[in-house]
């Protein structure tokens, strides 16, 4: 049982579209992080958040963390076909420094 | 500066027999993680180091898995007697501590284990 559900599973979506992704739990966790995948290689950091309520934005990229520190959302803005991937949220609960993935859910952007 | 790095990217083996998967973390950082990550599905833990000792080994699957890390640098993950399902792409990740619960962990490009 994964302690993070992710959805949607897949989305596939038009250059230039607007996506999200979900992130829920019923645990609260102290940080929360979004990583980005691609085939062959290894998960590399999006952004971390660490308070509720919290918004960081990087480029194109939107990212909310919930008031009650249980659930998260990324945005995409107009997206491109480089953002194509496999996106993973992963939570770190307080005094606990492993990470807790979710399934993932992998994005296509077509051209 | 260099990233974390794992060798070997693949490795196909027979079932029951040993198998070492190494990883070289960043440098300077004293933490180094293990995770499977099996298709279709996010990272799940293994074990974590903090400098030399396995500080939390609670996902290790069962005793034939085992990791090392004697000068708190390089990490070797073991598998012993290797069955099909332990197929799977193993990942480590370091950070520079663990103190924090939102250290940011920075992962190495997995080996993949076949298992035949």
């Amino acid at each position: 049982t994964q302690l993070l559900e992710q959805s949607p599973q897949f989305l596939s979506i038009q250059e230039g579209e607007n996506l999200t992704v979900y992130c829920n739990s019923s645990s609260v966790f102290s940080s929360l992080q979004w990583y980005r995948q691609e085939p062959g290689e290894g998960p590399v950091l999006l952004v971390t958040v660490v308070t509720g309520g919290e918004v960081k934005k990087l480029k194109r990229l939107t990212f909310q963390f919930g008031d009650a520190r249980k659930d998260s959302s990324l945005h995409i803005t107009a997206a491109q076909p480089g953002d194509t991937g496999l996106y993973l949220c992963a939570g770190a609960r307080s005094n606990d420094y492993k990470l807790s993935f979710g399934a993932g859910t992998t994005v296509t952007v077509r051209a | 500066g260099a990233g974390v790095s794992q060798t070997p990217s693949n490795k196909v083996t027979e079932k029951g027999k040993y198998v070492e998967l190494r990883c070289d973390p960043i440098s300077g950082h004293t933490a180094l993680y293990w995770y499977r990550q099996s298709l279709g599905q996010g990272p799940e833990f293994l074990i974590y180091f903090q400098g030399t000792g396995a500080a939390d080994d609670s996902g290790l699957p069962n005793d034939r898995f085992f990791a090392v890390r004697p000068e708190g640098s390089v990490s070797t993950l073991k598998i012993q007697r290797t069955e099909r399902g332990d197929s799977a792409v193993y990942l480590c990740a370091s950070s520079l501590t663990a103190r924090y619960s939102y250290n940011e962990q920075f992962f190495g490009p997995g080996t993949r284990l076949t298992v035949l």
